[in-house]
This record gives structure tokens, sequence and C-alpha cells, in this order.
């Protein structure tokens, strides 16, 4: 148990359709993360929270992504109108804010693996 | 904006040899280094990580980086590799500081492959 839950592990969709995914971080963690991972490369950011504000986005967020933390705890990433370059696996993060801490770093889930048919 | 790159895109060594995974990154800031292992199926889990003082960083699993400023350098090493060390390894990058965004820059990933 990664402490850092992810739902669905699998989706697959039609092209045009909409998904979200959820995101569970670790609970006393304040931050969290969205990336995007494709083979062969290395995840990159896409959004994230403190606490239940969004503070900053990637370019790679189009107008079709949106991603909520309405309490704080939980996030959801919305992908509307799915296109076939969004096959990619989500991975969501969660973090402590303040990076002196000893024991700050990210936990990551374990991913939603999205494929667009 | 921060880059990280990641020279050796896929390792084969076979067990007990030594390691050595180049990482480096563009940021003329204060940084905080990451080495992170994904092994087959499974989760990002975290190596080591180097917030300051001591550049040579001792993390899980017999695993050790240094960082060498002057390089922008944060390269992985292992003594003696072991089958169950087969797995993507990832160097990421983020700035240090308070106030700062906390976005993690990954590099490209290398794919170390051990054969018994």
């Amino acid at each position: 148990d990664t402490g850092v839950s992810q739902d669905p592990r699998h989706k697959i969709t039609k092209r045009g359709q909409n998904v979200t995914f959820r995101c569970d971080p670790i609970s006393e963690h304040n931050r969290l993360y969205w990336y995007r991972q494709t083979l062969g490369q290395g995840p990159e950011f896409l959004t994230y929270f403190q606490n239940e504000a969004q503070l900053e986005k990637s370019r790679l967020l189009s107008d079709r992504f949106s991603a909520e933390r309405p309490k704080g705890s939980f996030s959801t990433l919305e992908i509307q109108r799915t296109e076939q370059g969004d096959s990619a696996m989500y991975l969501c993060a969660s973090s402590l804010k303040g990076w002196r801490q000893p024991n700050y770093g990210y936990t990551f889930g374990s991913g939603t693996r999205l494929t667009v048919v | 904006a921060q880059s990280v790159s990641q020279h050796n895109h896929h390792v084969i060594l076979s067990e007990a040899a030594s390691l050595e995974l180049g990482c480096n990154y563009s940021y003329g800031g204060t940084v905080n280094l990451f080495w992170y292992v994904q092994y087959p199926g499974q989760h990002l889990q975290l190596l080591l990580k180097y917030f300051s003082g001591d550049p040579l960083v001792k993390g899980i699993k017999g695993f050790e980086a240094e960082f060498i400023k002057s390089k922008f350098s944060f390269n992985l090493r292992k003594p003696s590799v072991q089958w169950s060390d087969t797995a993507e390894y990832f160097c990421a990058v983020n700035r240090a500081g308070e106030t700062s965004g906390s976005r993690l820059t990954f590099g490209e990933g290398t794919q170390l492959t051990v054969n018994p």
C-alpha cells in the first residue's frame, strides 16, 4: 500500500468521451500533484494543489483538462472529449509543504492508465 | 525553467557489476535533487534525495548519489548490482525554497537490466 490511492487503475474509452480519475492522497499531506507519463518518458507535471487551491498549471494542461480538490482532500482529474494523444499513465502524488522537513518528499500512487481508442 | 537529462537510456549489466547512472540538470538557482525507481508494474519509489549538506547521499538498497554543483550533476551509483535492481530509474529536480514552485521535473529515465 503506497498511501496514495488512484482509481481506476485502467480506463479504456472511445475518442470523444469524457473520463474522470480520482486520487486520494496521504491524509496529512497538504500538497497534491498530477503528472502524466508516456512510454519511455519521465513523468511530466500537469498541476498541483495546496489544500484546495490550485496553485500551478502546466501548459500541457489544455482546456479539455480540469482538476479539482474541493475539500483539500481527494482530487479529481477530468479529461473532456478525449483524443488518442491523451493515452498515457496519469500519476498522482502528494507531499507536505516545507521542504526543510526531514520527511519531505513526494509519494506517488500507482497511476491510472488511460487508453483512448 | 529547469530541465533534467539522463544520458543513458538503457543500461545492461551482469550481477555484481558496478553501476553509475548519469544525471545532469540545468537551473541556475538552488535545487533539491531526487532519484526514483520504478520496478515493473509498480509505483515510483524514492531511492534518495539531496537538499543540502554532505554532497554524498546514501539511499535505500545500497544506492548512493553524489551532487557535484560545478557540474550540475547528481549521478547515481551502486557498487554491486543485483538482478532485483532491474527497473527504470528517474532523476528529478525541484527548486528549493518555501515560496518557490514545488513541481518536480523528471529526466527521461534509464532502464536498467541486470542479467543473472
